[in-house]
């Protein structure tokens, strides 16, 4: 079945990076997008990322603009994200999801989710 | 840029019908996606694409889309249907298409 599993969350100091980690199974990982969303703690859902299946394009929320970046690596099936210059305010549960619809698809829904990981940035 | 608007709350008995709105400027030209979260839980899909349910979904979930309202309708609810819900379009309105979540709606059956 589709799995989805992130890994790399934690406790780190504002100003410094954290680089996470989705590992894909169960589909073929690189005829579909990907998407990063978190989730502060008690908050709703906020999108980070998207990656086209084959890295040729990729988008980001305002707020992490110029200091996340996604990419994914199709031959080991994974997606990542690296955080640089984190702040408080980024301290979340982080979502892996794939693109919904069919293979090459964009702009559909998010189907399925990880099952997320939590990041806590603090001094 | 985009905004979606979801009441805070709703409150329904059981075996009634819970209706969840999601408002957004002319929303009815947009393909509006719905997820289901419990707590300590990773959201799920409900419905896409304004009205249509993935496998394993029960047929008493659905949605419709019109205007400036769409709307997802819970029928005959029941206490395992207690959630926030989400919904979710995608924004071309800039110089990139960006995603917007609404600011979910959590159901309460009494």
């Amino acid at each position: 079945q589709v799995q989805l599993v992130e890994s790399g969350g934690g406790v780190v100091q504002p100003g410094r990076s954290l680089r996470l980690s989705c590992a894909a199974s169960g589909f073929t990982f690189s005829s579909y997008g990907m998407h990063w969303v978190r989730q502060a703690p008690g908050k709703g859902l906020e999108w980070v990322a998207v990656i086209w299946y084959d890295g040729s394009n990729k988008y980001y929320a305002d707020s992490v603009k110029g200091r996340f970046t996604i990419s994914r690596d199709n031959s080991k099936n994974t997606l990542y994200l690296q955080m640089n210059s984190l702040r408080a305010e980024d301290t979340a549960v982080y979502y892996c999801a794939r693109e919904g619809g069919g293979p090459y698809e964009a702009e559909n829904w998010f189907d399925p989710w990880g099952q997320g990981t939590l990041v806590t940035v603090s001094s | 840029s985009y905004v979606l608007t979801q009441p805070p709350s709703v409150s329904v008995a059981p075996g009634q019908t819970a209706r969840i709105t999601c408002g957004g400027n002319n929303i009815g030209s947009k393909s509006v996606h719905w997820y289901q979260q419990k707590p300590g839980q990773a959201p799920v899909l409900v419905v896409y694409d304004d009205s249509d349910r993935p496998s394993g979904i029960p047929e008493r979930f659905s949605g419709s889309n019109s205007g400036n309202t769409a709307t997802l309708t819970i029928s005959r609810v029941e206490a395992g249907d207690e959630a926030d819900y989400y919904c979710q379009v995608w924004d071309s309105s800039s110089d990139h298409p960006d995603v917007v979540f609404g600011g979910g709606t959590k159901l309460t059956v009494l």
